[in-house]
């Protein structure tokens, strides 16, 4: 049962550290998305990439938010410095050519 | 700027009812509306996707409605089981990954 992994799934640091987040998505996905969920926003696409290029960050916060995916089996999110404002859950999904999302259990980062 | 509303925030019925979950938004002009399952802790699971040729679409005991006119879908879920208890979210594609916009979802209990 093929699924989309990601670690760590708890992070709590303090305020100006740098976090990375990574994902494994699904073998043969060739679309990846990243996803921050809150309370009061609910779920907002940061950034998605396909066959390893990115294709839109436009949702992302460019000045301390960086994405990348250094192969086909690894996606990042990089944070550098963190803000408490940034305390959310972090979502990775890969998606197959199609519409179709497969989720990630999620980080969840608290930032102190 | 599309948004989506769902309706109620969360909902507590007895085992054995069907219910109905709604959601709304506000541009018609999308090309598939889709409705997950979330589980605490967990990531989205995908469980009908409607594209928007389509008025509505069946797994097994849920049934997802659309009615692009109006800025409307439901998701009918028939002999609510304890098992159903979770969030269920709607996202709304109105033109590629970029555009799409998650609602904040209903929280579902279904007491035994």
């Amino acid at each position: 049962d093929a699924r989309v992994t990601q670690t760590p799934r708890d992070k709590v640091t303090e305020m100006g550290q740098e976090v990375t987040m990574r994902c494994q998505p699904i073998l043969g996905h060739n679309t990846v998305f990243w996803y921050r969920q809150t309370m009061m926003q609910g779920l907002e696409l940061l950034a998605y990439f396909r066959n390893r290029a990115p294709l839109d960050d436009s949702g992302m916060p460019k000045d301390r938010f960086s994405a990348e995916m250094p192969d086909a089996t690894l996606a990042t999110l990089k944070i550098q410095p963190s803000e408490p404002r940034d305390s959310a859950v972090y979502f990775c999904a890969s998606a197959p050519s199609g519409d179709t999302q497969y989720f990630g259990p999620g980080t969840r980062l608290t930032v102190l | 700027k599309q948004e989506v509303t769902q309706i109620p925030a969360a909902l507590s019925v007895p085992e054995g009812e069907n219910l109905v979950l709604n959601c709304s938004f506000t541009d018609s002009a999308i090309y598939n509306l889709q409705w997950f399952r979330q589980d605490p802790g967990k990531g989205l699971t995908s469980l009908l996707l409607i594209q928007s040729s389509q008025r509505e679409q069946t797994s097994g005991r849920l049934n997802a409605s659309l009615d692009k006119s109006s800025g409307r879908s439901t998701l009918y879920i028939a002999a609510s089981q304890p098992g159903d208890s979770a969030t269920y979210l709607c996202a709304v594609d109105s033109g590629g990954y970029q555009k799409v916009t998650f609602g904040i979802g209903t929280k579902l209990q279904v007491i035994p």
